[in-house]
């Protein structure tokens, strides 16, 4: 199975100020990455599917990039209401595996 | 709006069995592969089963394996997941998910609100 794995594990970032979220894969998962937010004590929700693609309805302040085996997830000007874990998560193949998660302070 | 509302869940004993189901609305049931993945307290996300489209082709993670079974009544929109022989590091939430699309059927888009599984004597 793929391992998929987060830095860092915790980031604290100020309001308005960019936070730059880093994920690798064991091996190569082309752009097949998904990245999650997940705000305490509520269920996931798809941010950015093959690796740069946003989800409906997520704002222009999230954006992926990245391919093979290294992905990016950039919280352009972070508001409060973006505390939460982020998760990514390849498609690539069963089983699709998820990251450990990072979580964003404020 | 697509809604997905999971029951089933509770206190069971180890060796113990539970059913969790996951009613579908908002959207053409049938038509997406769904899925099931669970997240332990404090813990990241686990993916664990997938069914797709009229019952097809299933995939179950190792840890889960000769153990759950994924189903689905597409008439009654309704997702299964039969769970026996159930062990302490299976207690979790359980989230039941939607396919964006069919060609990636681990591809994720719309998720329940969970049921809690505590497995303990």
């Amino acid at each position: 199975e793929i391992v998929m794995t987060q830095s860092p594990a915790t980031l604290s970032v100020s309001p308005g100020e960019r936070a730059t979220l880093s994920c690798r894969a064991s091996q190569s998962v082309s752009n097949t990455l998904a990245w999650y937010q997940q705000k305490p004590g509520q269920a996931p929700r798809l941010l950015i599917h093959g690796a740069s693609t946003r989800a409906t309805g997520i704002p222009a302040r999230f954006s992926g990039s990245g391919s093979g085996t290294e992905f990016t997830l950039t919280i352009s000007s972070l508001q409060s209401e973006d505390l939460a874990v982020y998760s990514c998560q390849h498609y690539y193949m069963w089983p699709p595996t998820f990251g450990q998660g990072t979580k964003v302070e404020i | 709006e697509v809604q997905l509302l999971e029951s089933g869940g509770g206190l069971v004993q180890p060796g113990g069995s539970l059913r969790l189901s996951c009613a579908a609305s908002g959207f053409t049931f049938g038509n997406y592969a769904m899925s099931w993945v669970r997240q332990a307290p404090g813990m990241g996300l686990e993916w664990i089963s997938s069914i797709s489209v009229g019952g097809g082709p299933t995939f179950y993670a190792d840890s889960v394996k000769g153990r759950f079974t994924i189903s689905r009544d597409d008439s009654r929109n309704t997702l299964f997941l039969e769970m026996i022989n159930l062990r302490g590091d299976d207690a979790a939430i359980y989230y039941c998910a939607k396919a964006l699309t069919n060609q990636f059927r681990g591809l994720l888009d719309s998720w329940g609100q969970g049921t809690l599984v505590t497995v303990s004597s």
